[in-house]
C-alpha cells in the first residue's frame, strides 16, 4: 500500500515530556499538511508545507509546536512540554500542488497526554 | 473560509440512495465545495469537490444549487460500509487548509 503513513499509530506520555511524531506522504506528492482532531470534532488544520517549505501556520500551532520536512519528504510533528490540552489525533495528508483539493490523509497519531 | 451548516444525524436504508445537504449561504464566487468523509478510527477521505456545475466520480455525485448557496451529496446506493462523519467543507481556489466543520454522521440500517 502506497498511502499515508504515519508513526507512532499510538503514543502515551507525561506532561511536560517532548514528543515526536513523523509522517510519510505519498511518495510523489508535494504538498504535506498536519491537523489535529479532538473527540467528537472536525479536524483542525495545523500547518502546511510545500516542499521542504513551510508555507502557512495556523493561530493553533504555538511555539511549542514545531514541523519540519527537511528533504521535501517525510516530515517530523514536535510537541515540546507537552500539556493534557495536547492529547488528540494528530493527522497528516498529503497531495499534489495542482490537485490540492484531494488531500491523502494517513491514519493518524493518538497522543494521550497524562 | 465561509461556514457551513449540515445537519447532525441522518439515517439510510441499506441500497437505497441517500441525499446530505449542505448551506453555505456566504458562499463567495471562488470558494469550491469539497466534501470528505471519516470512517471510524480512520483519516478522513476525499469525496468529490466541485465549484459550479455538478459532479461525478465513483463514489457520489455533487448537485450544487444555481444559487451556490447550497448543496446535496449524493450516495446511489448506501452500503454499510458508507457509514461515516460527512463533511461539507468551502475552501480558496489554492485549496491549501480544509476547514472542517461537525459534520453528519450517517447511519445506514440493514
Amino acid at each position: 500500500d502506497t498511502g499515508v503513513s504515519q508513526n507512532p499509530r499510538h503514543k502515551i506520555t507525561k506532561r511536560g515530556q517532548n514528543v515526536t511524531f513523523r509522517c510519510d506522504p505519498i511518495s510523489e506528492h508535494n504538498r504535506l499538511y498536519w491537523y489535529r482532531q479532538t473527540l467528537g470534532q472536525g479536524p483542525e488544520f495545523l500547518t502546511y508545507f510545500q516542499n521542504e517549505a513551510q508555507l502557512e501556520k495556523s493561530r493553533l500551532l504555538s511555539d511549542r509546536f514545531s514541523a519540519e520536512r527537511p528533504k521535501g519528504s517525510f516530515s517530523t510533528l514536535e510537541i515540546q512540554r507537552t500539556e493534557q490540552g495536547d492529547s488528540a489525533m494528530y493527522l497528516c495528508a498529503s497531495s499534489l500542488v495542482g490537485k490540492s483539493h484531494e488531500q491523502y490523509f494517513g491514519p493518524g497519531t493518538r497522543l494521550t497526554v497524562t | 473560509d465561509a461556514k457551513t451548516t449540515q445537519p447532525n444525524s441522518m439515517e439510510s436504508n441499506e441500497e437505497e440512495p441517500v441525499h446530505l445537504p449542505c448551506n453555505h449561504s456566504t458562499i463567495s464566487g471562488t470558494d469550491y465545495i469539497h466534501w470528505y468523509r471519516q470512517l471510524p478510527s480512520q483519516g478522513p477521505e476525499y469525496v468529490i469537490h466541485g465549484l459550479t456545475s455538478n459532479v461525478n466520480n465513483r463514489m457520489a455525485s455533487l448537485a450544487i444549487a444555481e444559487d451556490r448557496k447550497s448543496s446535496t451529496l449524493i450516495l446511489h446506493r448506501a452500503t454499510l460500509r458508507d457509514a461515516a462523519v460527512y463533511y461539507c467543507i468551502l475552501s480558496s481556489g489554492s485549496a491549501r487548509q480544509l476547514t472542517f466543520g461537525s459534520g453528519t454522521q450517517l447511519t445506514v440500517l440493514p
